[in-house]
């Protein structure tokens, strides 16, 4: 079955820069959209369209998408950016349209 | 402000059915693509279903021919009919907002969820 896969956790210092990945076969021929889910709350888009960042989501966050990796990077990390992140496609006229990623857990240490 | 608010949700048993809905405000409807997406308790996202502005709609395999999602245009509500309920059908759903572009689409607007417990 269609799969984007994510590590299962990342953890990063304050101040350091966290790495997440999306992986698929050929996702960078995909527009990839990534969340960040906070525990008890729902999800808040934080990318869009592989690198264009909503209104209000600091310049922290940003985001790249070639080959069969999609990448979300969140530099000078603060405790507050502790979170599930999870990666989005959307594929019309397909069996599955809407897939989310397996997502990851950012720990601040 | 756009809102989105689910209710409906509750303990079910096993093979029961169960609707919940979704009431918006601060845009319609109508004009929008909008979603179901649920959340396992402890596990990731699942989008569940799609209901275009013209009314057709499309599902998750796993829900297929069990769900089915309609709208009310006029009372800017959205609905998700479960049947023939499953243990692990049990989740918070969440109704979103879908915007699309050039042939890709992402959930911009979400609802606090509402949580579906299908239980003996």
């Amino acid at each position: 079955s269609d799969v984007l896969t994510q590590p299962p956790s990342v953890s990063v210092a304050p101040g350091e820069t966290a790495t997440i990945t999306c992986e698929r076969d050929n996702i960078g021929a995909k527009s990839v959209h990534w969340y960040q889910q906070r525990p008890g709350q729902a999800p808040l888009l934080v990318i869009s369209f592989d690198s264009d960042r909503p209104s209000g989501i600091p310049e922290r966050f940003s985001g790249s998408n070639s080959g069969n990796t999609a990448t979300l990077s969140i530099s000078r990390v603060e405790a507050g950016d502790a979170a599930d992140y999870y990666c989005q496609v959307w594929t019309f006229n397909s069996d599955h349209p809407g897939l989310f990623g397996t997502g990851t857990e950012v720990t601040v240490l | 402000e756009v809102q989105l608010l689910e209710a409906g949700g509750g303990l079910v048993q096993p093979g029961g059915s169960m609707r919940v809905s979704c009431t918006v405000s601060g845009f319609s409807i109508s004009d929008n693509y909008m979603s179901w997406v649920r959340q396992a308790p402890g596990k990731g996202l699942e989008w569940v279903a799609v209901i275009y502005s013209a009314g057709s709609t499309d599902f998750a395999d796993s829900v297929k021919g069990r769900f089915t999602m309609s709208k009310d245009n006029s009372k800017n509500m959205l609905f998700l009919q479960m049947t023939d309920l499953r243990a692990e059908d049990s989740a918070h759903y969440y109704c979103a907002s879908k915007y699309c572009s050039s042939g890709s689409c992402y959930f911009d607007h979400w609802g606090q969820g509402t949580l579906v417990i299908v239980s003996s």
